[in-house]
Order: structure tokens, then C-alpha cells, then sequence
């Protein structure tokens, strides 16, 4: 199994730009949440879902949109991207308690 | 709502002490509760969890956590720490109502010294 992967690893923005993170995971978890990790704020939680077609904000969910088509695919949209949302972003899934998490995406925007 | 604090940005000990992290929570019901270990440039890994059943819990290498509900705490710990125990560490909690919604601390770096 790959587990939970992300794409891309690195990715830089200008203002105003849109794009989408993809996230995926092969384990059939139910349950795959967005989060973005910046210095001294720990890990927030912008979206999740509870399965293919449920999804539910978070504690910072502005600024991002999320579908959840499948039960592989939880893609995170930026629609116009400002330098609030430079951080790293962390996929994650679980099939109840634990979270597996990805290994991450740098996103800077300038 | 639920919220995590972990009150201590960094805690520095000498290998082969004991180590605690601190970690205080607040939910609406009774607490799941979990600690994560994030390595430099890794995403987290899952260390332990505690839902329900004896306040003392074991987990990955050697960690441990104490549930304490009138404290609301719930602290991790390890009798004899590593170098390579040093990473950051994250405390997180989900109430039991039925959602799925998990809150993380800010994290609190844990620096082991030879």
C-alpha cells in the first residue's frame, strides 16, 4: 500500500492564483481531513470528510474549497491564493481513530 | 467546542531521564485522545490514544500517556529518553458525540541531549 500520498511537494504561487492540492489514499479509509501546520500554530484543521460526498469545515476553512468525489480522492482548492495561505499542508485519513498522515505539501505564495 | 494546549514550546532533557510532555484538553463529552510525533520534513506519525478503559496507556517506542479526567491532562512520557526521541510532538483530542472532527495542539519540540 502507498498510503496516504500528496501532490505536489513543493509549490510556489503568485497572488491571485488558483490550484489544486491532491491528496489520495489506497487503504479505504472512510474519514480524510485537510490540515496546514505553521510555526508556533500547531496543525489546523480546515476541511474534512466523512465519506464520498460529506464533507464539513473546520477550525479555518476560509479560503479553501473540497470535494470528496470518491473514497480515494480529497483534493484541496485554493481559488485565488493569497501570502495568509503560504504554510505546509497535510493530508490525512483514518478508518476511525488513528490518522495516517501524508508526507506533506510546501505551498509559498508571494 | 474542543480545544488542546500543550503549555510548554519546548522541553530540553539529558538521555536516559525521564521525559513529560504536557498536554490539557477541553471537550464538550468524554475524550478521545492522541499523541502524534512529527520528524523534520515528515508528515505526523500516530504514537498513542486513549478512549476509554485504563488511565495509564502504552504506545510506540516506550511512550506512554496518563489520562486524567479531573485534571483534564493528559500527559506523555517516557522513563528513559532517546536522542533520537528529539522531534516535535503533538497532543490531539476528539469528543465522542459521534463526529469526526480532530483538534491539534501547537505542538511542543522535544530536544534530547547526550
Amino acid at each position: 500500500n502507498a498510503g496516504v500520498t500528496q501532490t505536489p511537494k513543493f509549490q510556489v504561487l503568485k497572488t491571485g492564483q488558483s490550484m489544486t492540492l491532491q491528496c489520495a489514499q489506497d487503504m479505504n479509509h472512510e474519514y480524510m481531513s485537510w490540515y496546514r501546520q505553521d510555526p508556533g500554530m500547531g496543525l489546523r484543521l480546515i476541511h474534512y470528510s466523512v465519506g464520498a460526498g460529506i464533507t464539513d469545515q473546520g477550525e479555518v476553512p476560509n479560503g479553501y474549497n473540497v470535494s470528496r468525489s470518491t473514497t480515494e480522492d480529497f483534493p484541496l482548492r485554493l481559488l485565488s491564493a493569497a501570502p495568509s495561505q503560504t504554510s505546509v499542508y497535510f493530508c490525512a485519513s483514518s478508518y476511525g481513530d488513528e490518522q495516517f498522515f501524508g508526507p506533506g505539501t510546501r505551498l509559498t505564495v508571494l | 467546542a474542543q480545544s488542546v494546549a500543550q503549555p510548554e514550546d519546548q522541553v530540553n532533557v539529558a538521555e536516559g531521564n525521564p521525559l513529560t510532555v504536557k498536554c490539557t484538553y477541553s471537550v464538550s463529552g468524554n475524550p478521545y485522545l492522541f499523541w502524534y510525533v512529527q520528524y523534520p520534513n515528515r508528515g505526523l506519525q500516530f504514537l498513542l490514544k486513549y478512549i476509554t478503559g485504563d488511565n495509564l496507556v502504552k504506545g510506540s517506542y516506550g511512550f506512554e500517556a496518563e489520562f486524567n479526567k479531573s485534571q483534564t491532562s493528559f500527559h506523555l512520557k517516557k522513563p528513559s529518553a532517546l536522542v533520537s526521541d528529539s522531534a516535535l510532538y503533538f497532543c490531539a483530542v476528539r469528543d465522542n458525540t459521534g463526529g469526526f472532527k480532530t483538534i491539534f495542539g501547537a505542538g511542543t519540540r522535544l530536544f534530547v541531549k547526550a
